[in-house]
């Protein structure tokens, strides 16, 4: 069993649909991470965030402590935001889930 | 302010050659992080270094695999007699402090061993 694991590893949404990725995990932590990467393969990181929840625009993270759970929510998704969304969970490394393949269609 | 710059962006090895990959990390950033990614697989640790410092290579292969952040310049991951298996994304990050703070990531190198 992977210290990280993601669900669902592939999902595909029309356009204007709300989008949930799940991330559990089993290692001690002192934060997890939403990072984005594009085909071509850059990473950009989302959010980090060690308790309750974090918004960026269209963007919500939260995470659950006692029950080592963290969802990433895409409101009103849009083409462009068809990347892999990982999950990565900081103790002493980091320590990433499989990743999420999105892909929304217009 | 630059972001974590990575160069080679691509790079061809043949067999048996070496492969460098630099990375310079973000202004005021002083510990640096490489990581792997197969092809068709996640990102994987590999070390994690301060200035003139390993402070965790537990995920570098024993062999072949040495990495560097000198006083001055930047980051180095350095493979010696490159298999094919090598072939892969490598992604450099780095941070103002320890593990817990944001990450800033360059756009990675891709190895390519012919």
């Amino acid at each position: 069993k992977n210290e990280v694991e993601q669900s669902p590893q592939n999902l595909t949404a029309q356009e204007g649909e709300f989008i949930t990725i799940n991330c559990s995990y089993s290692v001690g932590i002192s934060a997890l991470h939403w990072l984005q990467q594009h085909p071509g393969g850059g990473i950009v990181s989302l959010f980090m965030l060690s308790s309750g929840k974090k918004k960026h625009g269209r963007l919500i993270a939260t995470i659950n402590i006692q029950e080592k759970h963290s969802s990433l929510h895409i409101t009103a998704s849009h083409p462009r935001d068809s990347a892999v969304y990982i999950c990565a969970a900081s103790g002493s490394r980091l320590t990433f889930g499989e990743g999420t393949q999105l892909t929304v269609n217009p | 302010n630059a972001g974590v710059m990575q160069n080679p962006r691509h790079l061809v090895r043949r067999r048996g050659q070496e492969a460098r990959l630099r990375c310079s990390p973000m202004k005021g950033h002083s510990h640096v992080y490489w990581y792997r990614q197969l092809p068709e697989e996640g990102l994987k640790f590999m070390v994690y270094l301060q200035k003139e410092n390993i402070i965790d290579e537990s995920g570098m292969p024993k062999e072949r695999f040495s990495a560097e952040f000198p006083k001055e310049g930047p980051s180095i991951l350095r493979i010696q007699q490159v298999v094919r298996g090598d072939s892969a994304a490598y992604f450099c990050a780095s941070s103002p402090d320890r593990v817990g703070s944001p990450l800033h990531f360059g756009n990675g190198t891709r190895l390519t061993v012919t």
